[in-house]
């Protein structure tokens, strides 16, 4: 079965500093999605990284893909409060008809 | 609009009651899949439906039964509900086998179990 690690689970950090989400995988995928979720809110689609070296950037948050290393990163600049929420990364399988998420990392940006 | 709705939002019920979840969508996709996500936020899939036929059937109890009547739909009836299925339930969907886009989750059934 596919294995998805992040790390780290737990974030806390000021605002105006710099970080990055690690993402392991276990089998080879050319795919990788990012997603953000609130406290009792959905899941939403952040990133959709499709290659190897693929890399996207929306504001703060920077995604880039190393399918060889099987490992995605987030990266945060500057963190602001507003991004404060838990980040899921999650790999496809079976011709996407099964995803397998990481754990999670609960991100909590202080003032 | 709403992409992908659920209902309903919370359920609230008694260990041995049988209930069911709806989803449906409006995006036109192909793919609807059933979630749960567990008291420590891990996300599991349960279900993968294309175009109304099972793909993904993970090692859940045969207490949960999918049904999807048209590719726009996709619902989840549980019998006999036990403590342990207190979570939080996603549908959501995608378009068919091209991994291009990103699933769409509804906001999710917060079921618990008394």
């Amino acid at each position: 079965e596919l294995k998805v690690e992040q790390n780290p689970l737990f974030l806390s950090m000021q605002e105006g500093k710099n970080y990055t989400i690690y993402c392991n995988y276990s089998t080879t995928s050319d795919r990788l999605y990012w997603y953000r979720q609130d406290p009792g809110k959905s899941l939403e689609s952040l990133f959709v990284l499709l290659s190897n070296g693929a890399v996207k950037q929306e504001g703060r948050l920077m995604a880039s893909l190393d399918t060889k290393a099987r490992l995605s990163t987030l990266h945060i600049t500057a963190a602001v409060h507003d991004l404060s929420a838990t980040y899921f990364c999650a790999v496809p399988l079976y011709n996407f008809n099964k995803f397998y998420f990481g754990s999670g990392t609960k991100l909590n940006v202080k003032p | 609009d709403t992409a992908v709705s659920q209902t309903p939002k919370y359920l609230v019920t008694q260990m041995g009651n049988d209930k069911s979840i709806k989803c449906e969508q409006n995006l036109g996709h192909d793919t609807m899949y059933w979630y749960k996500q567990d008291s420590k936020k891990f996300l599991k899939i349960m279900f993968s439906y294309n175009n109304k036929e099972l793909i993904i059937n993970e090692t859940v109890p045969n207490r949960f039964s999918p049904k999807s009547p048209d590719k726009a739909h996709l619902n989840l009836h549980i019998n006999s509900l036990e403590l342990g299925d207190s979570a939080v339930y996603f549908c959501a969907s995608s378009p068919l086998g091209q991994g291009v886009q990103p699933q769409h989750f509804g906001d999710g059934t917060r079921l618990s179990i008394l």
